[in-house]
């Protein structure tokens, strides 16, 4: 199977800073990363589909102008929160797609806390 | 569309106990099933998953099977530990494609 990475696994940051989040597919190419986000206790909530060389899909609901997310290679996919507030702060996973194996790769998720 | 119904937690068992998490699902075809799990702050690991109908996938002494005439994907183990305790996740019929979650299964064991 695929190895995903996320970096950093955590992060504090400031109201109203910008917090890049990180998703690298390790050993092998993915033109479909996917973004996910989960509150505590909670279930994971799929933000966005990540493809590379073209714009995201943003789930209904999702801010497009908040979570910016850029998939500018084959195995790295970022998620910008920008002007972040405490709401903001969660569990962040990414996931790498590859139809080889038919199945999708988590990452080890970021957990993001906005003071 | 595709969609899963997974029961709900949480699951409070001793040790050695038996364990069987439901899941059912509604989809078009026969796709690929899968059970996640998640541990205390991870992400998301793939825990077995079974490709066609009578398919049983097994895993870390888990089992499912793909049920089709049931549309289920039950998740069993005969003899729990502590180091089970986490979250269960019964993905939605999919493979590649995007994923949409159930509300999972919180487990804790109890030495």
């Amino acid at each position: 199977g695929a190895v995903v990475s996320q970096h950093p696994s955590w992060v504090i940051c400031k109201s109203g800073t910008s917090v890049k989040i990180e998703c690298r597919s390790l050993d092998f190419q993915a033109t479909t990363m996917f973004w996910y986000r989960q509150f505590p206790k909670q279930s994971l909530m799929l933000m966005a589909t990540s493809n590379e060389g073209s714009k995201a899909t943003y789930e209904q609901g999702v801010e497009k102008d908040k979570f910016l997310i850029n998939h500018a290679s084959l195995t790295l996919s970022t998620l910008t929160v920008t002007s972040a507030h405490p709401e903001d702060s969660s569990f962040y996973i990414c996931s790498v797609s590859l139809q080889l194996y038919n199945e999708q790769f988590f990452g080890p998720g970021t957990r993001l806390t906005v003071l | 569309g595709n969609s899963v119904t997974q029961m709900e937690g949480p699951v409070t068992l001793s040790e050695e106990a038996f364990l069987t998490i439901n899941c059912t699902y509604t989809a078009t075809g026969y796709p690929s099933l899968f059970w996640y799990v998640q541990y205390p702050g991870e992400g998301l690991q793939l825990l077995l998953k079974a490709t066609k109908a009578d398919d049983k996938g097994s895993n870390k002494g888990f089992e499912a099977t793909y049920r089709k005439e049931t549309t289920s994907f039950h998740l069993e183990k005969g003899s729990v530990q502590v180091s089970d305790s986490a979250v269960y996740f019964c993905a939605p019929p999919s493979g590649a494609q995007k994923l949409v979650f159930g509300q999972g299964t919180r487990l804790t064991i109890n030495p």
